[in-house]
């Protein structure tokens, strides 16, 4: 049962340009969201969150959009690095007692060139 | 602050042997969690404590799985015996408990081959 999607196995896009990462939900009761970004042999970071109380959220180069009646969320960067080339994880908490049980997505490589 | 520390970054072992995956979670974080790993599944929570005490485990595949955490500094997911099918990237993180301001914090991960 896959409550978080990430359709979009790889993305390629040129340097300077925007990135878009989408992500699906089913879970209506689903009340926060979180991307993490994850290089080779490393461990996922956290990158960017949103509360279902907000539709946006900005952090420097980073937005997150969440559309709750379409229960999408999105990433957007811009603009884009070589450097953000990392495999990118949508996740929400998965029940109560806190917000870290969480359900990741099965990620999106995305690959900046120059 | 050093991170979160996994050991040992690379296992390889044979089937039926037992593995012992090691992790320090950062100074101060009260909840830990055991991840993992793999192409079919993707990142999936196997087990998660608060202040050294199990919470939820219901990841945990089987019985062949076991974890501890004797103390706020040191936790371990040990596999016996195991096998082929373990083959995953084990991923340890800690965070303050219930803490929106407080994201996961993993580590580099534990790279587990069954042989």
């Amino acid at each position: 049962d896959q409550q978080v999607k990430q359709n979009s196995p790889s993305l390629s896009v040129q340097e300077g340009r925007i990135s878009i990462l989408n992500c699906d939900y089913t879970n209506s009761m689903f009340d926060y969201f979180l991307w993490y970004k994850k290089y080779p042999a490393e461990g996922p970071t956290f990158l960017i969150s949103i509360s279902s109380i907000k539709d946006k959220n900005e952090d420097g180069r980073f937005t997150v959009f969440l559309n709750k009646s379409a229960k999408h969320l999105s990433l957007h960067i811009v603009p884009s690095q070589p450097g953000d080339s990392a495999v990118y994880f949508c996740a929400a908490p998965r029940g109560p007692g806190g917000y870290n049980k969480l359900i990741f997505g099965a990620g999106t490589r995305l690959a900046v060139h120059p | 602050d050093a991170g979160v520390i996994q050991s040992p970054r690379h296992e390889v072992t044979e089937m039926g042997q037992e593995v012992t995956l090691r992790c320090k979670p950062i100074s101060g974080h009260n909840s830990l969690f055991w991840y993992r790993q793999t192409m079919m599944r993707g990142l999936e929570l196997l087990i998660y404590f608060n202040n050294n005490v199990p919470i939820d485990d219901s990841g945990m595949p089987e019985d062949r799985f076991s974890a501890k955490m004797p103390n706020a500094s040191f936790s371990t997911l040990k596999i016996q015996p195991s096998e082929p099918r373990d083959s995953a990237v084990y991923f340890c993180a800690s965070s303050l408990w219930v803490s929106i301001n407080s994201p996961l914090h993993f580590g580099n991960g534990t790279r587990l081959t069954v042989t």
